[in-house]
């Protein structure tokens, strides 16, 4: 098993550019989520998806968009980049049975000049 | 909302010496999880408590979810290099698919 995958691991966009930042986990988990770590803030959930088909916001959705038609994947879409969202992006996930930890991507380091 | 409290922000001890580290919530919680993040790379989780009381130990790491359900303490021992990271508690309330709420994480300095 690779756990939970991302990619790219460093990118940089310019103010107003897209990217899309990807997630796949291979342990047929169904709770799948996005962090943005920024010094001195911790971990802040951005969206989340209980299921495929189903996504809702977390805390600091703002700028994000998301979407789950599989299982495996959960991509993290930036429609138009700002200085705000340079940060550490991590992706996680959990089979969401009663005591299972959430396990996390290496994370993909952003930079919006 | 829910908030976690982690303090100091910083920490700096000497090799084979102990380290407390509390944390401290505004609300109740069932699940307790303490997560180590090493440079570069995503939380691996170290404990996960889920009974007020209970005490876990994983090496020389130790756990308590305290009785009041508000708080959690990560105990390391002998401290090494390799200890070296952040340190991150998180809570959860209800079901596996409830949110976690991190804490702002702790930064362990180990000194050889």
């Amino acid at each position: 098993n690779a756990g939970v995958t991302q990619t790219p691991k460093f990118q940089v966009l310019k103010t107003g550019q897209s990217m899309t930042l990807q997630c796949a986990q291979d342990m047929n988990h169904e709770y799948m989520s996005w962090y943005r770590q920024d010094p001195g803030m911790g971990l802040r959930l951005i969206h989340y998806s209980v299921g495929a088909g189903i996504t809702d916001q977390g805390e600091v959705p703002n700028g994000y968009n998301v979407s789950r038609s599989t299982t495996e994947d959960f991509p993290l879409r930036l429609l138009s980049a700002a200085p705000s969202q340079t940060s550490v992006y991590f992706c996680a996930s959990t089979s969401g049975q009663k005591n299972s930890p959430l396990h996390f991507g290496n994370g993909t380091r952003l930079t919006v000049t | 909302g829910q908030q976690l409290n982690q303090s100091p922000q910083s920490m700096f001890i000497q090799e084979g010496e102990d380290v407390s580290m509390n944390c401290t919530s505004s609300s109740i919680f069932n699940t307790w999880l303490w997560y180590k993040q090493d440079p570069g790379e995503g939380p691996v989780l170290l404990i996960a408590l889920y009974k007020a009381g209970e005490l876990t130990s994983n090496g020389r790491l130790t756990a308590q979810f305290g009785i009041t359900r508000k708080d959690s303490f990560l105990n390391i021992s002998a401290s090494i290099p390799s200890d070296v990271g952040i340190y991150f508690c998180a809570g959860r309330y209800t079901g596996a698919n409830s949110k976690l709420t991190f804490g702002k994480g702790i930064t362990l300095s180990v000194r050889p």
